[in-house]
Parts: C-alpha cells; structure tokens; sequence
C-alpha cells in the first residue's frame, strides 16, 4: 500500500512533442505529490508538485493532473525539449516520501 | 549559496572494508535522508534523521549504519554486511515545520566494489 507505480520506464519523443508520464497509487493517507528531475551524476530536484484536493497544476511547460478517484496522476511536458532529457521520478507522501521508479525521457531533436 | 553538500563524489569499497559517505546541509532544515539509488528501482529509503541524536530505520537499513551528532551532519555508513553496496547513494533534507517545503537533495557519491 506504500507503493507508487510509475510508467513508462522509458520513453523517447521528438522535440516539440508531449510526453506523458503516469503514476498509481493506493494509500489514500498520501497527502502531497511531487515529481523531480534527475541529470546523470546529479541529484533529484523539485519539478513540480500538487496536493489532492486540485485537479491540476501548471508550471511553465510541465503539467501535472490528478484524478483522485482512480488514485492516479501524471506530468506533461509540453513543447518538449532535448534539454528535458532526464530521469523522471513521481513521489507521494504520508510521513515519508514513496518514490516511484522513474521514467528515462529521450526527447530526440 | 545554501544546499546539501555529499562527499566523496566517487568511492571504492574493498572487501570487508566500511565506507562513511559525508552529508553536509547549510539549509537549517531539521530532517535529513539516506537513499539508495539502483537502476529501475527508483529511491529507496536507508535512514532518516528528524532530529540531533535520533534517527529511524527506512525500508533497507541491513548493512548500514548513521549518526546525527550535529543538525547540519548525517554520515552514512556502509558497513561489511552490506553485501551488494554498489549504488548510487543520495542525501536529502527538509524543514519539518513546513510541509510545503520539498526535500532537496545532494548530488550523490557512487559507490563502487574493488
């Protein structure tokens, strides 16, 4: 119930394009979900982040929507970039943070 | 500047040796976190710290151990008994009285076996 599945493992868009990247979850205490991006060598960082009573959150290019009641919510990057490409991370927390297990994101330019 | 400062940036490990990574946060934040970054699998919680002189057990605390002696400090370390340490291995903190706060992360020492 502390899980959070997170797909695709990977993905590969042209730039300009609209990746999508889905989470689940199950335990409704989660109160806060964050999604961070990752460079290789370098730590997570704080993308954006929506708490369950809004359905949807924009920041810039990167979106996020929540349907609370199928437990599920996902990031959308728009007009997507080869300067996007990273590892994505979905996370949800109660008292602790639950991450997902990334999304490798390839935008091709 | 304020961040989380992880060193060494690389380390090696030989057989039956223990390894302390350092973490160091100018941030004041009260909480701080030790994962384990393997391919595939996501960030998986080893310790944390919420306040000087406590800290719990995450989800893979076998093998490893840690400190918090001061608020700005949380060493981990690799002990002999952690039988596959190579990872990738993360520092995080965050404020505790502010929920909205989101942990920040170092830039993380790759360990690797000899």
């Amino acid at each position: 119930q502390q899980q959070v599945k997170q797909s695709p493992q990977s993905l590969i868009v042209q730039k300009g394009g609209i990746p999508i990247i889905n989470c689940a979850y199950e335990n409704t205490a989660f109160d806060y979900f964050p999604w961070y991006q990752q460079f290789p060598g370098k730590g997570p960082a704080l993308l954006i982040a929506i708490r369950p009573d809004v359905s949807e959150k924009k920041e810039g290019r990167f979106t996020i929507s929540f349907n609370k009641s199928a437990k599920q919510f996902s990031l959308h990057i728009m007009d997507s970039q080869p300067g996007d490409s990273a590892t994505y991370f979905c996370a949800a927390r109660w008292d602790k943070l639950v991450f997902g297990a990334g999304t490798i994101l390839r935008v091709k330019s | 500047d304020g961040g989380i400062t992880q060193s060494p940036k690389y380390l090696f490990r030989k057989e039956g040796q223990n390894v302390t990574l350092s973490c160091e946060q100018n941030l004041n934040h009260d909480a701080m976190y030790w994962y384990r970054q393997d391919p595939g699998q996501g960030l998986r919680l080893i310790y944390y710290s919420q306040i000087v002189n406590d800290f719990q057990k995450g989800d893979i605390a076998e093998g490893y151990s840690v400190s918090r002696e001061k608020k700005e400090s949380f060493p981990l370390t690799v002990t002999s008994a952690q039988k596959n340490p190579t990872a990738f291995y993360l520092c995080a903190s965050t404020p505790l009285r502010d929920s909205n706060q989101p942990q920040h992360f170092g830039d993380g020492t790759r360990l690797s076996i000899l």
